[in-house]
């Protein structure tokens, strides 16, 4: 089985100010690691994924994650957040074995302020 | 299309009550999630299907909930006899599944309240 850890469940954080998410998980085979936003009043959407080749991945919008085996975490940082930034971050993991199914961690809210 | 829909958005019932939930997914995608979120905690796989077949069912999903998708495309989610420890957000995701990669998409969910 495998589980995620959101160490941070609300991180407040000033507009332009760099902000990190901490995600840590467990599994003893290889799985897809992924990053998920929820803004406030709408549906889960993908950040980013890591799947395999470079460790560190982007998104459109500023944020990247990188995957580090050793310490099995997939850190999720943004150098210059803006208000637009507020929401929910989930990460999850998933193995193709195991359908693919999504596993979550609790989430971490980050309020962005002015 | 748009992408997933999920109807109805909220859904208040009374506890003993049946109350079914429905999702159109992305139309080409062949795998269809269901998962539950409650409040302040992360989403919950429920159960999936790829095509018409159900895979997987978690062991949250009590006898009192059923999950089809009859022709491979939409699917229902329902739950009998209600009781208020269901009141949660349930959410659907559908996926295309090919050579591995899986991105699963997500509808705006499903909010109930048990009364």
């Amino acid at each position: 089985a495998q589980s995620v850890t959101q160490l941070d469940s609300q991180v407040p954080v000033f507009e332009e100010a760099p902000v990190e998410l901490r995600c840590n998980y467990s599994s003893s085979v290889s799985v897809y690691l992924f990053w998920y936003v929820q803004y406030p009043n709408q549906g889960l959407q993908l950040l980013l994924k890591y799947l395999s080749g470079s460790t560190l991945v982007e998104s459109i919008n500023g944020f990247e994650a990188e995957f580090n085996k050793s310490q099995t975490s997939f850190h999720l940082r943004k150098p210059s957040v803006h208000i637009s930034d507020t929401a929910e971050y989930f990460c999850a993991v998933s193995r193709r074995a195991a359908g693919n199914k999504l596993t979550f961690g609790g989430g971490t809210r980050v309020l962005v302020k002015p | 299309d748009t992408g997933v829909s999920q109807d109805p958005r909220h859904k208040i019932t009374k506890r003993g009550q049946n109350v079914t939930f429905r999702c159109d997914p992305i139309s080409e995608h062949n795998r269809l999630y269901w998962y539950r979120q409650t409040l302040g905690q992360g989403p919950e796989f429920l159960t999936y299907f790829q095509n018409e077949a159900q895979l997987e069912k978690s062991r949250l999903l009590s006898d009192r909930f059923s999950a089809e998708r009859p022709k491979g495309s939409f699917s229902t989610l329902e739950i009998q006899r209600t009781e208020q420890g269901d009141s949660a957000m349930y959410l659907c995701a559908s996926s295309l599944e090919f050579q591995g990669e899986n991105e699963q998409f997500f509808g705006p969910g499903t909010r109930l309240t048990v009364l």
